[in-house]
């Protein structure tokens, strides 16, 4: 079973700043790597998939990168609309069981 | 548009079972596999089930297995999950949301509102 980690828990910033979040893989996950953008009392949102690649409509402002273990998400300017949580999700290979991390909240400094 | 509509929540008693439906339109629902993801209130995202586009293939997270089933009916164009032996663990918001082609592919690209489902007595 993969477990991820991400952190922070949570990230205070303001608008135009940069934030950077992470998740780590108990295992390699090779580039099976998603993230996912859920603002309170609406569904997720696809942003990133394997890895580095945006999901459609995404703003570039959003990128991912890394590989095996260790991922990041990248948002280069906070707009208002950023301020949300944000998940980690990937999968084992066989049986393909699917798992999310615990999110990390990016909130108004 | 493609759109995912899930119904069939609410309020349950501990032990009881339940049926939560998704209809999809707007993308070919049998070319695709489904999921269900759950979220119980004021934590995060759970993977419940996945299913493969014709049904052949079907695979469950470990707090589910064996007391949930998730099918398809695909002329129907209607996801299915049906929930038994309800325990308070098991309140959440059910979100149905596509995959990809295969089971193997790690993304879920559309989602619907959800549908809630509380168990109490």
């Amino acid at each position: 079973e993969i477990v991820l980690t991400q952190s922070p828990a949570t990230l205070s910033l303001s608008p135009g700043e940069r934030a950077t979040l992470s998740c780590r893989a108990s295992q390699s996950v090779d580039s099976y790597l998603a993230w996912y953008q859920q603002k309170p009392g609406q569904a997720p949102r696809l942003l990133i998939y394997d890895t580095s690649n945006r999901a459609t409509d995404i703003p570039v402002r959003f990128s991912g990168s890394g590989s095996g273990t260790d991922f990041t998400l990248t948002i280069s300017s906070l707009e208002p609309e950023d301020f949300a949580v944000y998940y980690c999700q990937s999968r084992s290979t066989w049986p393909p069981l699917f798992t999310f991390g615990p999110g990390t909240k990016v909130d108004f400094k | 548009q493609v759109q995912l509509v899930e119904s069939g929540g609410g309020v349950v008693q501990p032990g009881g079972s339940l049926r939560l439906s998704c209809l999809v339109s707007g993308f070919s629902f049998s070319t695709y596999t489904m999921h269900w993801v759950r979220q119980a209130p004021g934590k995060g995202l759970e993977w419940v089930a996945v299913i493969s586009h014709d049904g052949s293939d079907k695979y469950y997270g470990d707090s589910v297995k064996g007391r949930f089933t998730i099918s398809r009916d695909n002329p129907k164009n209607t996801l299915y999950l049906h929930i038994n032996s309800l325990s308070a663990e098991d309140t959440a918001i059910y979100y149905c949301a596509r995959g990809g082609i295969a089971v193997t592919v790690n993304l879920f690209d559309y989602w619907g509102q959800g549908t809630l489902v509380t168990v109490s007595s």
